[in-house]
């Protein structure tokens, strides 16, 4: 079984300030991929980045990095200098390579992020 | 350009009409799937396929069915809608790779 987990439901956070989006994951396999998406008010859901398990290197895409760490099974999202555009729900989500869980994609409970002019 | 289509965007019906919600993708992916998202924001599996005739229940229980009779289309159906059944319903497809998803922009289902 796996499991997505983010504790935080809400957040809010004036323009420019930065925020970080909080992410833990459970899986007994060794292969899987992490993902955020972005869904704004319309619904659908933006892909925004995925990172698989045997590459734990960080990076940074513009306003937008990510902290992948397998040691405490977290891959935390981070926004710098947030804007208004940033406001949606944000959700973790997962997929294993192997197993009963194959190919299907976990999601996180969703954090809703608030961005104040 | 979307690569995958949901229709309607959105349907308010009344209780105890039969409803379909239809999928469909360009890609020749052979896996496809349906998430139920309730208006709590969760995102629920309620059903997937790995290819035509192939159809299986997802993670969450849901009185709704699906078909695959073409590799493009996957369309969800539910006999007698109730106001339980309002959610937002998202269609996704995969290819051979992994990691690769493609999700259509959802239809919003309220049953009044």
């Amino acid at each position: 079984a796996q499991k997505v987990t983010q504790a935080q439901t809400e957040i809010s956070v004036v323009e420019k300030e930065d925020v970080t989006l909080d992410c833990v994951y459970e899986t007994r396999d060794t292969t899987y991929y992490l993902f955020w998406y972005k869904q704004p008010p319309s619904g659908e859901l933006v892909f925004l980045i995925r990172r698989n398990s045997f590459d734990e290197q960080n990076e940074i895409s513009g306003r937008y990095s990510w902290n992948f760490q397998k040691s405490t099974s977290s891959f935390n999202f981070t926004i710098t200098a947030s804007q208004v555009v940033d406001s949606a729900v944000y959700f973790c989500a997962l997929t294993n390579a192997g197993g009963t869980s194959y190919g299907k994609l976990t999601f996180g409970q969703g954090t809703i992020l608030t961005v104040h002019p | 350009e979307a690569d995958i289509y949901q229709t309607p965007r959105y349907l308010v019906i009344g209780t105890g009409k039969k409803i379909t919600l239809e999928c469909s993708q360009t890609m020749g992916h052979d896996k496809m799937y349906w998430y139920q998202q309730d208006p709590g924001m969760e995102l629920h599996l309620i059903h997937y396929s790995y290819g035509v005739n192939s159809t299986e229940k997802g993670d969450l229980s849901s009185e709704s069915t699906v078909s695959r009779i073409r590799t493009e289309h996957f369309p969800l159906t539910l006999e007698s809608a109730r106001p339980s059944h309002t959610s937002q319903y998202l269609c996704a497809s995969r290819g051979r790779v992994l990691y690769g998803y493609t999700f259509g922009s959802g239809t919003r289902l309220t049953v009044v």
